[in-house]
């Protein structure tokens, strides 16, 4: 059974760092596109950033040039390196696998980890 | 970026009714479609991905249709465990989008 555990969140001051974490299991961070989708309390869903197995990057307008996403690959483990942090940056934080079946373009969300509370506020 | 209109922006039903939630994109996505299902607390989960094709496990009470900039999601005979919120998302194009949610309730 696929299981995205994600950790690293918490209160943080605006303009501080944070590094999430999301530790996969039965699925390869490295060969699948991996993403963030990210929901502010009472809000909806925004997607933050995606991964492609090749490596290429992604990334909304909202958080280009300030969070940078990666992978390591001996530990199976996605990341999300979160810098000048900001008060709009604040909720619940989601690994997701994005799948892409054979031959077909249309990518989809077919995995979600349980999400990690981020709260930017001083 | 493309945006997504969703419509009702939330709905009250009975058990056994059949509910139709809207999403309008703001240029075509072809069939790059997808909904989630929301439940409080909790984290989405995939219902129904390329506008039409149900993930596997997913009820056949709920069906996806549409192309281009119009798109709905369809109940056929709501369930006490379908109360939850609804979302639409297109992956035509980044920014991926998602609707603002369909809020599905009791009547």
């Amino acid at each position: 059974e696929v299981q995205l555990v994600e950790s690293g969140g918490g209160l943080i001051q605006p303009g501080g760092s944070l590094r999430l974490s999301c530790a996969a299991s039965e699925v390869s961070v490295s060969s699948n596109y991996m993403s963030w989708v990210r929901q502010a309390p009472g809000k909806g869903l925004e997607w933050v950033s995606l991964l492609y197995s090749g490596g290429r990057t992604d990334y909304a307008d909202s958080v280009k040039g300030r969070f940078t996403i990666s992978r390591d690959n001996s530990k199976n483990t996605l990341y999300l390196q979160m810098n000048s942090l900001r008060g709009e940056d604040t909720g619940v934080y989601y690994c997701v696998r994005v799948q892409e079946d054979y031959g077909d373009p249309r990518l989809y969300i077919d995995y979600w980890g349980q999400g990690t509370l981020v709260t930017v506020s001083s | 970026d493309i945006q997504m209109t969703q419509s009702p922006s939330s709905l009250s039903a009975s058990v056994g009714d059949r509910v139709a939630i809207t999403c309008r994109a703001s240029q075509s996505i072809s069939t790059y479609l997808n909904w989630y299902q929301q439940k409080r607390g909790k984290a989405p989960n995939l219902l129904i991905h390329a506008t039409t094709t149900l993930q596997s496990g997913v009820p056949s009470r709920f069906s996806g249709s549409g192309s281009g900039t119009d798109f709905t999601l369809t109940i056929t005979g709501l369930q006490p465990e379908d109360f939850a919120t609804y979302y639409c998302q297109q992956s035509h194009s980044s920014p991926w989008t998602f609707g603002q949610g369909t809020k599905v309730e009791v009547k």
